[in-house]
């Protein structure tokens, strides 16, 4: 699976857009960008994925590069509970559906 | 979405003994089913890929006999971590594969082993 590249932490102001960034530049034709999100001490919790379109659901908007070598996560407005380090992983098509966790991104959200 | 349940959330247990974690998806059935580990302040690490009806695949440098997988029915899975030690101590965090849609996996709330 393509490596992925996230700023180790970023801090966001409550009741602002949260924008995560994510490098994969090795990225392959059939590989999908997965979003997840773990809060201290809990499980990893899904939040979007996409394979080359841009991507939206109640929780996130994801997008995806016309190169797909990066994308952005963004949270439309940051509350103080999605205080989180989050994660961009790239996970292979086929039949391998393993999830390889990287460091993350450490997100803020400050009062 | 879908639910994932860890039991026990959390352990605490002598060096030596033998400690079993259940995982199970409660609204849908999961034919795999992997199982990870975190260490504090680091990032979930693969242990291996649980199959139902099958043997587990390990990754690479985890033992095996140390750490037994059973995949007995397609919505449980557990994992018995045998003779602990405190180097064991650790966030035992386990996923489910959803059947009817492979690109859905959700994960457990985890289980907090602390070895003595």
């Amino acid at each position: 699976d393509a490596k992925t590249t996230q700023p180790p932490s970023m801090d966001c102001a409550e009741g602002r857009a949260a924008n995560l960034p994510c490098n994969h530049s090795t990225i392959s034709g059939n590989e999908y960008v997965y979003w997840y999100r773990q809060i201290h001490s809990q499980g990893p919790q899904y939040i979007i994925h996409g394979l080359k379109n841009n991507e939206t659901n109640e929780m996130a908007s994801l997008i995806i590069t016309e190169d797909r070598k990066s994308s952005t996560l963004i949270l439309p407005h940051a509350t103080l509970r999605d205080t989180a380090v989050y994660y961009c992983i790239v996970r292979g098509g086929g039949s391998n559906y393993k999830l390889t966790f990287g460091k993350g991104t450490l997100l803020t959200v400050n009062p | 979405g879908a639910v994932v349940s860890q039991h026990p959330s959390w352990v605490i247990c002598k060096s030596g003994t033998s400690v079993k974690i259940e995982c199970r998806s409660l609204d849908f059935q999961a034919t795999t089913m992997f199982w990870y580990r975190q260490f504090p302040k680091q990032s979930l690490m693969l242990m291996a890929t649980s199959n139902e009806g099958s043997k587990a695949t390990y990754e690479q440098g985890v033992e095996k006999d140390k750490f037994l997988i059973n995949h007995a029915s397609l919505t449980l899975s557990t994992l018995t971590v045998t003779s602990a030690h405190p180097e064991d101590s650790s966030f035992y965090i386990c996923s489910a594969l959803r059947d009817s849609s492979y690109n859905e996996q959700f994960f457990g709330p985890g289980t907090r082993l602390t070895v003595l």
